[in-house]
């Protein structure tokens, strides 16, 4: 079974600033996908960024981006310039590779951090 | 195009009540999923379907939980008997298809997730 730990359960950034938000997992497998979700008070979960795992190359978005590191099984998601539109709940999540053609796996989520962007 | 939309976006219902809770996917998403996000348990998953199949219902909680998906589009997830504890959020997903992706290796579409039905059982 997998397991995504997030160690924080709440940040705060000031606007512009930059904010690291932390992921662990756990996995016997190799083939497998990262995400980070984010979920305002709207309740919407938003993708923000997503990693496959067989890719060297960290993951970027415009304003977010990731640091995988895979011996270590870590994902971090960085907020550059945070903007008050990032205040929200961001989950880490972790995707098994399908079993086979045709199939689709479960997402394994953290317990979430929530991060609040001050002025 | 449209997302994934869910009805109703919130539900009050008696203990031992039956509810249903629709979820309608990303036109032509073939993959349907059932998560739930309470304070308690954070997010868990419920049920996946592939088309009108379900090949991982392992997270359903108990027997007075069951979910159908018919024409390959809408899925209702059912809870009859509702008992407190199954309060929560109630997120549906959808995504496209699993496939290969440019350096021939198998990936996976990205899950896309609608707003949620918030039920309260009192």
């Amino acid at each position: 079974a997998q397991t995504v730990t997030q160690s924080q359960p709440e940040m705060s950034v000031q606007e512009a600033e930059t904010v690291t938000l932390s992921c662990t997992y756990d996995t016997s497998e190799n083939n497998y996908y990262l995400f980070w979700y984010k979920q305002p008070p709207s309740r919407q979960m938003i993708l923000v960024i997503r990693q496959e795992a067989y890719k060297q190359q960290n993951a970027t978005e415009n304003r977010f981006s990731v640091n995988f590191q895979k011996a270590a099984k870590s994902f971090s998601l960085k907020i550059s310039d945070s903007q008050l539109g990032d205040t929200a709940m961001y989950f880490c999540a972790f995707m098994k590779h399908p079993p086979r053609a045709g199939t689709a796996s479960k997402l394994t989520f953290g317990t979430g951090t929530r991060l609040q962007v001050t002025l | 195009g449209a997302g994934v939309s869910q009805s109703p976006s919130n539900k009050v219902t008696e203990k031992g009540k039956d509810v249903e809770l629709r979820c309608d996917p990303i036109s032509g998403h073939t993959a349907l999923y059932w998560y739930r996000q309470s304070l308690g348990q954070g997010l868990e998953f419920l049920i996946y379907f592939q088309g009108n199949s379900a090949p991982d219902k392992s997270g359903l909680p108990s027997d007075r939980f069951s979910a159908e998906r018919t024409g390959g589009s809408v899925s209702t997830l059912t809870i009859q008997r509702t008992q407190q504890e199954d309060s929560a959020v109630y997120l549906c997903a959808s995504s496209l298809r699993t496939g290969k992706g440019l350096a021939g290796v198998s990936s996976t579409d990205t899950q896309y997730f609608g707003p949620g039905t918030r039920l309260t059982v009192l």
